[in-house]
């Protein structure tokens, strides 16, 4: 697509369910980016894929996230049992390699 | 000590100022620098990369790297209302291709 596509754009959930964040980068990016950024703050680094692998998963701030990426296109992540500190805008970009980031729009994700 | 370090400002400066944003970083071999801009509510946007020392510049934005000190700095000329936003320099991990951000600077620019 022209651009990366997040879904959804804003998610409101109870605490203890579990949610699944939808990216869809720009076509042939082949490197896929996940941050996050709670209320005022900076991006914190969540995982980075290289085509379908996870180089780097060092930023997922516990077991209850994970992600994946099939076919070197879209990638989901889920967060098991969210609780209420999962509250961020969960944001994906797309790279052509390892270099110039171009960021989707965000998903917002609630938890009550 | 954190990876990427920027002052959390606000930085105010008057229209047609210099403003000047500066950040450091710990990891000595890091290779790409990045400055991205974010508007309140929006996603970053990449304002310049650099990646080897001296000055870059791009219309009224010019980049400079110091990489004996681990620091990286955006300069705005005739800085203009449109330009207030959340500066977040990024720097490229080229052992794992981890792109770190700092917590940002945000910048007001008053007519």
């Amino acid at each position: 697509g022209a651009g990366v596509s997040q879904s959804p754009s804003n998610k409101v959930t109870e605490k203890g369910k579990d949610v699944e964040l939808r990216c869809d980068p720009i076509s042939g990016h082949t490197a896929l980016y996940w941050y996050r950024q709670s209320l005022g703050q900076g991006l914190e680094f969540l995982i980075y894929f290289q085509g379908n692998s996870a180089p780097d998963k060092s930023g997922l701030p516990s077991d209850r996230f994970s992600a994946e990426r099939t076919g070197g296109s879209v990638s989901t992540l889920t967060i098991q049992r969210t609780q209420q500190e999962d509250s961020a805008v969960y944001l994906c970009a797309s790279a052509v390699g390892p270099n110039v980031l171009t960021f989707g729009a965000g998903s917002r994700l609630t938890v009550l | 000590q954190k990876e990427v370090e920027q002052n959390s400002g606000p930085l105010s400066v008057p229209e047609g100022a210099i403003a000047s944003l500066n950040c450091t970083y710990s990891d000595r071999v890091s290779q790409s620098f990045f400055w991205y801009r974010q508007y309140s509510g929006k996603s970053p946007e990449l304002i310049m990369s650099i990646y080897s020392n001296g000055d870059k510049e791009d219309g009224r934005f010019t980049a400079q790297l110091n990489k004996a000190s681990q620091y990286v700095s955006l300069l705005i000329r005739d800085s203009q209302p449109s330009d207030s936003a959340t500066y977040l320099c990024a720097v490229m991990n080229t052992g794992f291709q981890k792109l770190v951000f700092g917590t940002g600077t945000r910048l007001l620019v008053s007519p």
